[in-house]
């Protein structure tokens, strides 16, 4: 296997709810990372987990809230989003995070919507 | 800062013609740099890296570091080279990647 698995797909979201992203991957990798991807705009890095502990957070509002279980899997936890938060929420794993063993194989993303 | 600027959003090419995406970052230490493309409804992909220095679906880049760019080419574009590419820089030990704005190649017959 050598992808990286998003569910959902799509989401849409009132300012209220509590909803989580998630993110899958069994290719053995040790990083992984949550990315947000506005329109027309490149992703821009939220976390970084490194051997399943949390290694970068990249000034993220705290209603967005990470977590990883295990090596293979990657939640971002939702709770009271602002519409300006409706965005691709791209997850990503690497090897490891260390230069040299970095290239990222990105999954799908999730759409999310927030009303 | 590290930054990286891909000056044109747009390209628009002919088939068979030659192809340069422009990349220039600013780093004052050893960058690490990559190309990643995402073809319509298929998620972003790695494209090439410079430490590899291979050519992939005919693709080259390489780093010049005097200039501070690390640009894409192809001699001879194709339909399915249409897509949108960013330039990306790794600096330092941690897998902090700076993407570009990208750009959009639109190969045309």
């Amino acid at each position: 296997d050598t992808e990286v698995t998003q569910t959902p797909k799509h989401l849409v979201m009132g300012m209220t709810n509590k909803k989580s992203l998630k993110c899958e991957q069994h290719m053995g990798h040790r990083a992984m990372y949550w990315y947000k991807q506005k329109a027309k705009k490149p992703p821009e890095l939220m976390f970084v987990y490194s051997y399943e502990k949390l290694s970068i957070n990249e000034s993220v509002p705290s209603r967005f809230s990470p977590e990883c279980p295990n090596s293979s899997l990657l939640n971002l936890h939702l709770h009271a989003l602002q519409p300006e938060d409706s965005a691709l929420y791209l997850c990503a794993s690497s090897q490891d995070w260390t230069a040299g063993a970095n290239v990222l194989t990105f999954g799908a993303g999730s759409r999310l919507t927030v009303l | 800062a590290q930054r990286v600027t891909q000056p044109e959003k747009l390209l628009s090419v002919f088939k068979g013609a030659p192809v340069e995406l422009k990349c220039n970052y600013s780093y004052s230490g050893s960058p690490e740099l990559f190309w990643y493309v995402q073809y319509s409804r298929q998620r972003l992909q790695l494209l090439l890296r410079h430490i590899s220095r291979e050519s992939i679906k005919g693709f080259t880049a390489d780093l010049n570091k005097g200039e501070t760019s690390f640009h894409l080419k192809k001699p001879f574009a194709q339909e399915e080279d249409s897509a949108m590419y960013y330039c990306a820089l790794n600096t330092g030990t941690a897998s902090k990647l700076t993407f570009g704005t990208g750009t959009r190649l639109q190969v045309t017959l």
